[in-house]
């Protein structure tokens, strides 16, 4: 089986740096992603990891501890526009299908 | 470019009747679309994978004959809700994997079902 935890909400303030954890219990991991999704929106890619370490795409930076099964995405200069939950999925090296974890609420204030 | 669309974006039906949820890839081909549900704040669940030219593989829990798939071109996937009951109600959600082997899934926009 699988288990993804998430943190359920956080808050942060404009302009400051947030770090959102996720942890995982898989057989057969092969990568993890992020997503970010707004209220009655798709889930929009935002990174993928499958090596240990950092991953940084513009302001947002994805990190992986695959002994840890531990992955965090950082936001630097957080903007009002960042509200949204934020999800990880697991991939496995069988079957075809992603597992996403319960997802992050963030609310970014000004 | 790997734009997915849905149709329809929300669709309000009766109690007892049968819904069909269209997801196609329109720049891209996709021997692979998944469907997802969606309850108001939880995460997303995967309902089945849709293979195209042959049957859906359906997570546990999930009828398949209540949520009938057809995945009839490397465009195309469909999914019928049949004997929709208020418990449906729920935003779905496709997603379309490229055939070269990528990894990434491209999502939809979403479906909202309401059922009354």
């Amino acid at each position: 089986g699988q288990n993804i935890d998430q943190p359920t909400e956080m808050t942060a303030t404009e302009g400051a740096i947030v770090q959102i954890n996720c942890t995982y219990q898989t057989s057969g991991f092969n990568g993890l992603f992020w997503y970010q999704q707004h209220a009655g929106e798709a889930p929009t890619f935002l990174s993928y990891n499958v090596l240990d370490g950092l991953e940084e795409k513009g302001r947002f930076s994805s990190f992986l501890s695959r002994s840890k099964g531990y992955s965090y995405l950082l936001l630097k200069e957080l903007q009002m526009k960042d509200s949204a939950s934020y999800l990880c999925a697991v991939k496995r090296n069988y079957g075809q299908n992603f597992v996403f974890g319960p997802g992050t609420r963030l609310s970014v204030l000004p | 470019g790997a734009v997915v669309s849905q149709h329809p974006s929300w669709v309000i039906c009766k109690s007892g009747t049968s819904v069909k949820i269209e997801c196609r890839s329109l720049d891209f081909q996709a021997t692979t679309m998944f469907w997802y549900r969606q309850f108001p704040k939880q995460s997303l669940m995967l309902m089945a994978t849709s293979n195209e030219g042959s049957k859906a593989t359906y997570e546990q829990g999930v009828e398949k004959d209540k949520f009938l798939i057809n995945h009839a071109s490397l465009t195309l996937s469909t999914l019928t809700v049949t004997s929709a009951h208020p418990e449906d109600s729920s935003f779905y959600i496709c997603s379309a994997r490229l055939t070269s082997g990528s990894y990434e899934q491209y999502f939809g926009p979403g479906t909202r079902l309401t059922v009354t």
